[in-house]
């Protein structure tokens, strides 16, 4: 069953404006990731952040993580119309099935020029 | 190859037929996963391969499902009897090794499933 909750469920913004998604989980983490998806169909990873970690950054990217609230959210400054995609949160529950992702249903990001 | 192959992109069957879906990950990758993922949904797991063996298979559907690693290498997703429900992108995805503290897993562009 899906764990993780995102929202919303779709951001609709102009360029230049910064993008804010939230996820939320269930159950503890060994780590969350990001990734996004153009046209339903490959997965492009983002970013990783380990349950022991708070704040990553990369590039135009910063994802908190809250393991006491259990969510996390990933930023997107200075957006631009290529950033429209759909992002989807993943978290590794760890245990026996190492790298196994449980994902989110998605926030769909539109970026008007 | 430089990423995760997987063939055919697209197909389309009909109720009742067999299926095969393969996947050739990334060279040296030892950890191997399918996904399903339906429209406006995010994936969902599957089967998880570790070398050779389904290390966790407890995603898979039913029992007209089955996925085989042979070499440790590329990998066939199976289903057998296919059912209108079962159509939707099946995603597989590679890693160096489903290890502590989490890597990273690399896409294939899926294979879309269209039963008629």
């Amino acid at each position: 069953s899906q764990q993780g909750e995102e929202d919303p469920q779709a951001l609709s913004i102009q360029e230049g404006e910064n993008a804010t998604m939230n996820c939320s989980y269930k159950t503890s983490i060994n780590n969350l990731q990001w990734y996004r998806q153009n046209s339903g169909r490959g997965l492009v990873h983002l970013i990783l952040i380990r349950s022991n970690e708070r704040e990553k950054h990369s590039g135009r990217l910063r994802v908190t993580l809250d393991t006491s609230k259990k969510s996390s959210s990933l930023l997107i400054t200075a957006s631009r119309a290529a950033d429209t995609a759909s992002y989807f949160c993943a978290t590794d529950h760890g245990g026996t099935s190492y790298g196994k992702l449980t994902f989110g249903q998605g926030t769909i990001l539109t970026v008007h020029p | 190859g430089a990423g995760v192959s997987q063939t055919p992109s697209n197909k389309v069957t009909e109720k009742g037929k067999y299926v095969e879906l393969r996947c050739d990950p990334i060279s040296g990758h030892t950890a191997l996963y399918w996904y399903r993922q339906s429209l406006g949904q995010g994936p969902e797991f599957l089967i998880y391969f570790q070398g050779t063996g389904a290390a966790d298979d407890s995603g898979l559907p039913n029992d007209r499902f089955f996925a085989v690693r042979p070499e440790g290498s590329v990998s066939t997703l199976k289903i057998q009897r296919t059912e209108r429900g079962d159509s939707a992108v099946y995603l597989c995805a590679s890693s160096p090794k489903g290890g502590q503290g989490g890597t990273e897993a690399f896409f294939g562009q899926g294979t879309r499933l269209t039963v008629v």
